[in-house]
């Protein structure tokens, strides 16, 4: 049980490049989220998935996409990597909801990303 | 959801208590009170929640005033391991409700 993994650890990129952030839990959860942590600040809410199929814009939903692949994996896409997305982004998923307020979030280790 | 006030750091001696305080004046009756931590640009972790009862747990203490307007989260015998941001967040009692983030307290545990 590896809980909440994201690929990769560290990216470059030059602004205009995209890539994809991989996450993926194996945990059987149905939600699953995409935050960044900007130097100093609190995380914020970018994308999150309810369940598979379905996809919600969060807090700073601007210059991402998502997508749901599976119960399993929940990617977020820069299209056209801008130097304001250097940040450090973190997945998290939650067991499912019913179980009432006991459930939390399970956090990934981050992905960093730094745009030139 | 409600907002939350945390003081941006504290220090603490390690083996003592570290006490965090949280005003979240404006939380609703179904709303919870969560503790998460992040340790050192890790992803945050759960500590505790609470709905109007002190709640204890191998963790940590969370006392909630009567009128639920501020809160107080205790680490009994602190340690250099918990030097970490501590963030106080409110929100419904759903498991799959977004959290909210602020900027939370910096703890420092002083050897």
């Amino acid at each position: 049980n590896a809980g909440v993994t994201q690929t990769p650890k560290f990216q470059v990129l030059k602004t205009g490049q995209s890539m994809t952030l991989q996450c993926a839990q194996d945990m059987n959860h149905n939600s699953m989220y995409w935050y960044r942590q900007d130097p100093g600040m609190g995380l914020r809410l970018i994308y999150y998935s309810a369940s598979e199929g379905t996809t919600d814009k969060g807090e700073v939903p601007n210059g991402y996409n998502v997508s749901r692949l599976n119960k399993r994996e929940f990617s977020l896409r820069l299209e056209s990597a801008a130097p304001s997305q250097t940040s450090v982004y973190f997945c998290a998923s939650i067991p499912p909801s019913g179980r009432g307020p006991q459930e939390t979030q399970y956090f990934g280790p981050g992905t960093r990303l730094l745009v030139l | 959801d409600a907002k939350t006030t945390q003081p941006p750091s504290m220090d603490c001696a390690e083996g003592r208590a570290a006490n965090l305080p949280c005003n979240h004046s404006t939380i609703s009756g179904n709303e919870y009170v969560y503790w998460y931590r992040q340790i050192h640009s890790q992803g945050p972790q759960y500590i505790i929640h609470g709905l109007k009862n002190n709640e204890t747990n191998e963790m940590a203490s969370l006392i909630i005033t009567e009128d639920r307007k501020s809160s107080t989260l205790i680490l009994p015998h602190a340690t250099l391991r918990d030097t970490a941001v501590y963030y106080c967040i409110v929100k419904r009692g759903f498991g799959n409700e977004k959290l909210t983030f602020g900027t939370g307290t910096r703890l420092t545990i002083i050897p």
